[in-house]
């Protein structure tokens, strides 16, 4: 079955160091992969897309095939990054996103 | 721009009620999703739809039901509200184009 899991509910990092939010998938074929992002009282939002390989907010994410990975990372945390993040992608040949169950991040000043 | 607008914001149900979280979206977008999020569960999808006239079930449909009479309203029906659909619900659009999805700000519902 296809799923996204992401191992970490909480994590806190300091100012100004670096952030990896870690995403496995299982997927056959190639998958498209999303991160989405959580502000507090605020809605759900795109944050970056594996395909268009851009830099938001100074995240990026690589998709690994060797290690069915999309984890997302920034070298230096602010503490406007606190969120919650979610990795998401369609189930194959539908557009059902599946999304993991959160990571929380917390940059403590 | 509204974008995806979901009313109700909160609600407060009784055991064996029934209720509509109503949504819309004004973006002409094909797909519409409604998803659950529950503590450490993350968003589970409870029904999706591709276009006016046509639905499906996600993960977790049991207790609902969905319409889509018009490209722009997806509602959700609880049937006999239970305990275990206490619950925040986000409503979502997108179009094939990008894959991006445009959430509405969720609604808190509570049964007791």
């Amino acid at each position: 079955a296809q799923r996204v899991t992401q191992p970490e509910k909480l994590l806190s990092v300091f100012k100004g160091a670096p952030v990896e939010l870690k995403c496995n998938y299982s997927y056959s074929g190639s998958p498209e992969l999303f991160w989405y992002v959580q502000y507090s009282r605020q809605r759900l939002q795109l944050l970056l897309r594996h395909i268009s390989r851009e830099s938001i907010k100074g995240f990026t994410a690589d998709l690994n095939k060797g290690e069915t990975s999309f984890h997302l990372k920034k070298p230096f945390a602010q503490e406007e990054d606190s969120a919650m993040y979610y990795c998401a992608l369609p189930i194959s040949g539908t557009y059902k996103y599946i999304f993991g169950t959160g990571t929380r991040l917390k940059v403590l000043a | 721009n509204a974008g995806v607008t979901q009313t109700p914001k909160f609600r407060i149900l009784k055991i064996g009620q029934s209720m509509t979280l109503q949504c819309t979206q004004d973006m002409n977008h094909n797909y519409m999703y409604w998803y659950r999020q529950d503590p450490g569960m993350g968003l589970k999808l409870i029904y999706y739809s591709v276009g006016a006239g046509i639905t499906d079930k996600g993960e977790v449909p049991n207790g609902y039901n969905v319409s889509r009479s018009t490209t722009e309203d997806f509602p959700l029906r609880l049937e006999l509200a239970a305990p275990s659909q206490t619950s925040v619900y986000f409503c979502a659009s997108g179009t094939s184009n990008t894959g991006e999805l445009f959430f509405g700000e969720g609604s808190r519902l509570t049964v007791l």
